[in-house]
């Protein structure tokens, strides 16, 4: 997964507290994108960037908020966390121009007491 | 939004072809089919894609019917290392897309495919 890291790779936090998922990427890519990951299951979409200083809910948004700092960076924000907010988040990224391949950064495992 | 459709689990014998179906009935004319796997809970890995014509690579073919509205991922010589979650996506074209290719990628449950020895 070259080129997509996040940060931190583990996390626990109690009930209500608030903490940033960061996401970086060198490639110069277009789009970002935030997926949960809960066991057992599928990727989620949370929320995807088309370019930067855009972004748009994807299919669970309630309980994030997102930020594209610029084309690189792409943080994902929980104000205040809920144990149903365990998962395992990825982050990935898109060039952008037809047929290119998605890259996913490795994973943040994150749990909420 | 065309969804994806496939079976939720598969068995293969290894050293046998493994081929995964999946359906895309109301896939749009531009939109691509992408295939990634995720072995135990590492991110996503890129196989293969596709628009309209057969592909093969490294890893995989693509078949794609010439309806486009579904297409079979093949493992020709599965190994156990293939024991994987398979999923099939389609390419969503942004609402406010001004440039190609930025696009919301949804993925669905995928089918885990598990290569018995």
């Amino acid at each position: 997964n070259a080129g997509v890291t996040q940060t931190p790779k583990f996390q626990v936090l109690k009930t209500g507290q608030s903490m940033t998922l960061q996401c970086a990427q060198d490639m110069n890519h277009n789009s970002m994108y935030w997926y949960r990951q809960d066991p057992g299951m599928g990727l989620r979409l949370i929320y995807y960037s088309a370019s930067e200083g855009t972004t748009d809910k994807g299919e669970v948004p309630n309980g994030y908020n997102v930020s594209r700092l610029n084309k690189r960076e792409f943080s994902l924000r929980l104000e205040s966390a809920a144990p149903s907010q365990t998962s395992v988040y990825f982050c990935a990224s898109l060039a952008g121009s037809s047929g290119n391949t998605i890259y996913f950064g490795e994973g943040s495992w994150l749990t909420v007491v | 939004d065309a969804k994806t459709t496939q079976p939720t689990s598969m068995d293969c014998a290894e050293g046998r072809a493994a081929n995964l179906p999946c359906n895309h009935s109301t896939i749009s004319g531009n939109e691509y089919v992408y295939w990634y796997r995720q072995i135990h809970s590492q991110g996503p890995q890129y196989i293969i894609h596709g628009l309209k014509n057969n592909e093969t690579n490294e890893m995989a073919s693509l078949i794609i019917t010439e309806d486009r509205k579904s297409s079979t991922l093949i493992l020709p010589h599965a190994t156990l290392r293939d024991t994987a979650v398979y999923y099939c996506i389609v390419r969503v074209p942004h609402r406010l897309i001004s440039n190609f290719g930025n696009e919301k990628l949804t993925f669905g449950t995928g089918t885990r495919l598990t290569i018995i020895p």
